[in-house]
């Protein structure tokens, strides 16, 4: 089964500070996403990468980087976190790019910039 | 411009009574389609997707959707819910031209199963 693990369910940070979402997923997965999910918003996706490497923006990428050294770990950085980014984050990962590949979600971390 | 709807921000039913969840979509041509469930504190599941051919679609859990290209409609049904059904569930689309990456989800319907 595939396993898509994000290293903190709960965050709190302070404004102005640089934060770092870490997920990791276990199959060898070429592509990973993240998303964020804010109330009557749905998901919205922030960045996504192809492979080791590559990354493309999302819909909503301002103030958001990532980074993605090695192809099991996809790192979402908050570089000046800002009280607007308070929400609940999720990491996604797929086999490959083809429309029949489901996305496998993480269980998401729910950051607080306070 | 293009969207997917999701109508319906929270529906409440009765455990054992029929569901149907509502998604609408505007794209120039017709998009691959998705439902996934977020069960509470968990991240999101596929329950099913439709790319062509016979329109009824059937899932994990007992779910089936049916795509009415006529209402650019992917309509989300069960015949009897379960208490434990009871999440948030999203309906997405993927256009067909452009990259398969671009997973555009809709704002999702919270589903409350009264016993």
């Amino acid at each position: 089964d595939v396993k898509v693990t994000q290293s903190s369910r709960y965050l709190v940070k302070r404004t102005g500070e640089k934060v770092f979402l870490e997920c990791v997923q276990d199959m060898d997965h070429e592509n990973m996403f993240w998303y964020r999910q804010d109330p009557g918003l749905g998901l919205r996706l922030i960045y996504f990468s192809y492979d080791v490497k590559m990354k493309e923006k999302g819909d909503i990428p301002e103030g958001y980087s990532v980074s993605r050294e090695k192809k099991e770990r996809f790192s979402l950085i908050l570089e000046s976190a800002s009280t607007n980014q308070t929400s609940m984050y999720l990491c996604a990962s797929r086999e490959e790019s083809g429309y029949n590949s489901p996305l496998h979600f993480g269980n998401g971390t729910r950051l607080t910039v306070t | 411009a293009q969207s997917v709807t999701q109508p319906d921000i929270h529906i409440t039913v009765s455990e054992g009574a029929s569901l149907e969840l509502r998604c609408n979509y505007s794209y120039g041509a017709t998009p691959y389609l998705f439902w996934y469930v977020q069960s509470p504190g968990q991240g999101l599941q596929l329950l099913l997707k439709y790319f062509s051919g016979d329109t009824l679609v059937q899932g994990i859990k007992g779910f089936e959707a049916e795509f009415k290209r006529s209402q650019s409609s992917f309509n989300l049904r069960k015949p009897s819910v379960h208490w434990s059904d009871a999440a948030e569930y999203f309906c997405a689309v993927v256009p067909h031209t452009g990259t398969a990456s671009k997973l555009t989800f809709g704002t999702g319907t919270r589903l409350q199963v009264t016993l």
